[in-house]
């Protein structure tokens, strides 16, 4: 199946981690992606993995990929106002050599 | 700000008109592709261009019609539209059209049909 699956909704802190999670059925994944969009605009390529990997690290987001259990997270430190917004979760399977499946997508609200 | 540029920003439209959303990109990419994003939902892929050449038509019905006129731009032109069709419309690309490469998106054109 495709199924990527997210949680609705995250509210946090200003200054407090964030953990977006991100499950998937595909196991033959090659690489999965992390998406923010804002209100009103297209979709900003926050980082990637290669399903080869297990972690990846880019100034405050941390990408965490479980292949066994087909879990993915995005954690996001010392979360900003700024952060705001809608994070899709989306794979790229080798049954589809250029097709991205999205997830449901998780609203982050960040209060201060 | 996005290296994917989408015209126009907003479009409203008669069911009877004929329109063209447009897309330009200027990395050098050789993949381009249409999405439609509904609201609250994550967008589902209509059309992959690989090399100027359609190579993924997702059963989208004959209404939207897609053109390549060279590697940097994308048209995707409407006619006899429904109002079940209004979204936002989104343009990406990407290096090959591999999968290697990621996507990059431009911010849209959000239609509304009357």
């Amino acid at each position: 199946g495709e199924d990527v699956e997210q949680s609705l909704f995250l509210s946090v802190r200003e200054g407090d981690s964030s953990v977006i999670n991100c499950t998937y059925t595909d196991s033959s994944s090659t690489y999965l992606y992390w998406y923010k969009q804002e209100p009103g605009a297209g979709l900003q390529l926050l980082t990637y993995i290669f399903s080869n990997m297990d972690m990846k690290q880019d100034q405050r987001l941390t990408v965490l990929l479980n292949k066994k259990d087909k879990h993915l997270s995005l954690r996001i430190a010392d979360t900003q106002t700024g952060d705001s917004a809608i994070y899709f979760c989306a794979e790229r399977n080798q049954g589809n050599t250029d097709k991205l499946i999205f997830g449901t997508g998780t609203r982050l609200q960040v209060f201060p | 700000d996005t290296e994917v540029t989408q015209t126009p920003k907003h479009l409203v439209m008669g069911m009877t008109n004929k329109k063209s959303l447009k897309c330009e990109q200027h990395m050098g990419h050789r993949a381009m592709y249409w999405y439609k994003q509904k609201a609250k939902k994550p967008p589902e892929l209509m059309f992959v261009y690989s090399y100027e050449k359609l190579s993924i038509n997702e059963s989208v019905p004959s209404r939207f019609s897609p053109e390549c006129p060279n590697s940097s731009l994308l048209n995707l032109h409407l006619h006899a539209l429904q109002p079940e069709d209004s979204a936002l419309y989104l343009c990406a690309s990407s290096q090959d059209g591999l999968g290697s490469q990621p996507q990059h998106f431009g911010d849209g054109t959000r239609l509304s049909i009357l």
